[in-house]
Order: C-alpha cells, then sequence, then structure tokens
C-alpha cells in the first residue's frame, strides 16, 4: 500500500517561490506506470490538478498554471517535487499529492499560506 | 482545456437514492473518476473506470456514463455519506492532463 506525504514550508510571502516535496513509501516511485501530481484546494473552494509527472521525466501542467509551475522526480530519494514561482495570496491553499491520474493514493495535504 | 460541471449541491433523505452528475466533453472519450471529501480530509476515490470500486467502498456507491454525463448514484444514503462529491477525468486532448469538477455537496437529511 503506497503511502504519500507532502513536505515543505507554511507560510511564504507574495512573490516567493512555493517549494513542496512528496515522498512515497511503501513501494518505488519507478516500479509502477502511476504519475505523481499535485492537486490544490483553496479555502472553501473545489480541486484543481496542478500537474503530473511519469518517473521518466514527463511532464504535464494545468494551462492556467504552467508560466509558473515546475514539477521535478528524484527516484533515488522516491519523491517528486513542486516548484510554484511569483506566488500571491491567490496561491494560499491546501497543497495534495497524488497518484495522477487514478487517485488511488494520496498524501494528507499540507496547507501554504501566502501572507505578507 | 476541458471542463467538468457539476451541480453545487443536492439532498437526500436518509436511505434514500441521489444521483449526481458531471457534464463535459472529455467524458465522451474517458471515464470519470468521483471522489468523497469529507471536511479536512484528503479526497478518497469512491469510482474509476466504467464502474468500479476501489476496495472498501459500500456497493451502494455505482457509477454510469451516457454521451457526455458521468453519474454517481448513492443507494440508499447513509449519514456518513455527507460529503463533497468531485468528478475528474483525463482531458478530451488524449494526454495526462487533468480536470475536476466544481465538486458536489451531499446533505443527508
Amino acid at each position: 500500500q503506497l503511502q504519500l506525504q507532502e513536505s515543505g514550508p507554511g507560510l511564504l510571502k507574495p512573490s516567493e517561490t512555493l517549494s513542496l516535496t512528496c515522498t512515497v513509501s511503501g513501494g518505488s516511485i519507478s516500479s509502477t506506470n502511476y504519475f505523481w501530481g499535485w492537486i490544490r484546494q483553496a479555502p472553501g473552494k473545489g480541486l484543481e490538478w496542478i500537474g503530473s509527472i511519469h518517473y521518466s521525466g514527463s511532464t504535464y501542467y494545468n494551462s492556467s498554471l504552467k508560466s509558473r509551475v515546475t514539477i521535478s522526480v528524484d527516484t533515488s530519494k522516491n519523491q517528486f517535487s513542486l516548484k510554484l514561482t511569483s506566488v500571491t495570496a491567490a496561491d494560499t491553499a491546501v497543497y495534495f499529492c497524488a497518484n495522477m491520474p487514478g487517485g488511488d493514493f494520496w498524501g494528507q495535504g499540507t496547507l501554504v499560506t501566502v501572507s505578507s | 482545456s476541458s471542463e467538468l460541471t457539476q451541480d453545487p449541491a443536492v439532498s437526500v433523505a436518509l436511505g434514500q437514492t441521489v444521483r449526481i452528475t458531471c457534464q463535459g466533453d472529455s467524458l465522451r472519450s474517458h471515464y470519470a473518476s468521483w471522489y468523497q471529501q469529507k471536511p479536512g480530509q484528503a479526497p478518497l476515490l469512491v469510482i474509476y473506470g466504467e464502474n468500479y470500486r476501489l476496495s472498501g467502498i459500500p456497493d451502494r456507491f455505482s457509477g454510469s456514463t451516457s454521451g457526455n454525463t458521468a453519474s454517481l448514484t448513492i443507494t440508499g444514503a447513509q449519514a456518513e455519506d455527507e460529503a463533497a462529491y468531485y468528478c475528474s477525468s483525463r482531458d478530451s486532448s488524449g494526454s495526462q492532463l487533468v480536470v475536476f469538477g466544481g465538486g458536489t455537496k451531499v446533505t443527508v437529511l
């Protein structure tokens, strides 16, 4: 049973870069054909897919965020990461990692607040 | 990019049946996945593919698709089914792009 855990700073100032890491345990990130994704949920709002990556390095991004997003994978650490540049208050959200598409396995989510 | 449209809210009497719908062009070529989310929790996959339940999901949950509309049906709703439900599918472009519906809040009366 795969388990995912997000980690990273919970408070950022406007214009900073959001950096989060998702650690996968219970299996190898590169031994399955999963895509690994990031999803966020602003307070009181719905789910928004940010992007996904395959362990081979292929990436897919939400067109609305593509100019600010980079997702990378580190198979040696069984991790994948999210970078979102030039954050504003609108980027305040709970950020989840999950196998996406698929969606069987999710992290618990981590709240990132952008505030001056 | 594709969009998926859901009704914002629906209510159902305890033990009755409720159907939640999700409309979008991508559903003509890709099955919807359905997620249940309770406050403060991560989403839980309940239905995927043609009509498959994740292990442990009660059989009162079922899914179907017709044209550009996917449906999640809860037959005999229980109090613990009160939650937000989100549909999701791959983008109609056929890539690994993903789109979520806006979510439907189900209230069990």
